[in-house]
């Protein structure tokens, strides 16, 4: 199993909505990666997992929330999300190693009203 | 983080090979140079990596330079499937933990 699953594939929220955004990898990889991708951009890195351990912030702003419950998931928790947040989230994952490859899931597509 | 620097954009005859460089002038000595491919705002999809010898795989082959500041990706026999963005990442590392920068991307099209 090569996949990377995320759930929803589509998301329509209001800005005083509550959501999450999920992805499941079942590879036995220990890095776990949310990106950020705005259309004919390229994907921006938001946050890395390691070891279910948050590593890695790249100043992303506190209305999102990444969790990682164990080493198989990690969620994306939405909170008070402005309109200029709508953007193709992509999670992947990758075993921590000299030469790791980068799975990737198919997004989910957030839009934020 | 090491930075990339691609053309945005590239077209190709189908059948022919495609050779898409990438500058990474800002290299380390042990980061990885990774390329991958983005169709129609899917997921990105892995292509080939290497470090500083050439390597080839069923899908390309990648060619880094001796002083490792630059690399070309090349599609053998280019097909109309092929038409994407494709991306030249660096990994680099943070805090122990290994980060994908992406690139600006190269927006490559086949032609019939």
């Amino acid at each position: 199993d090569t996949e990377v699953t995320q759930t929803p594939k589509h998301l329509v929220m209001g800005m005083t909505n509550k959501k999450s955004l999920k992805c499941e990898q079942h590879m036995g990889h220990r890095a776990m990666y949310w990106y950020k991708q705005k259309a004919k951009k390229p994907p921006e890195l938001m946050f890395v997992y390691s070891y279910e351990k948050l590593s890695i912030n790249e100043s992303v702003p506190s209305r999102f929330s990444p969790e990682c419950p164990n080493s198989s998931l990690l969620n994306l928790h939405l909170h008070a999300l402005q309109p200029e947040d709508s953007a193709l989230y992509l999670c992947a994952s990758s075993q921590e190693g000299a030469s790791g490859e980068l799975f990737f899931g198919e997004g989910s597509r957030l839009t934020v009203l | 983080d090491a930075k990339t620097t691609q053309p945005p954009s590239m077209d190709c005859a189908e059948g022919r090979a495609a050779n898409l460089p990438c500058n990474h002038s800002t290299i380390s000595g042990n980061e990885y140079v990774y390329w991958y491919r983005q169709i129609h705002s899917q997921g990105p999809q892995y292509i080939i990596h290497g470090l500083k010898n050439n390597e080839t795989n069923e899908m390309a082959s990648l060619i880094i330079t001796e002083d490792r500041k630059s690399s070309t990706l090349i599609l053998p026999h280019a097909t109309l499937r092929d038409t994407a963005v494709y991306y030249c990442i660096v990994r680099g590392r943070t805090s122990g933990t290994y980060k994908y920068i992406f690139g600006t991307g190269t927006r490559l099209k086949v032609l019939a």
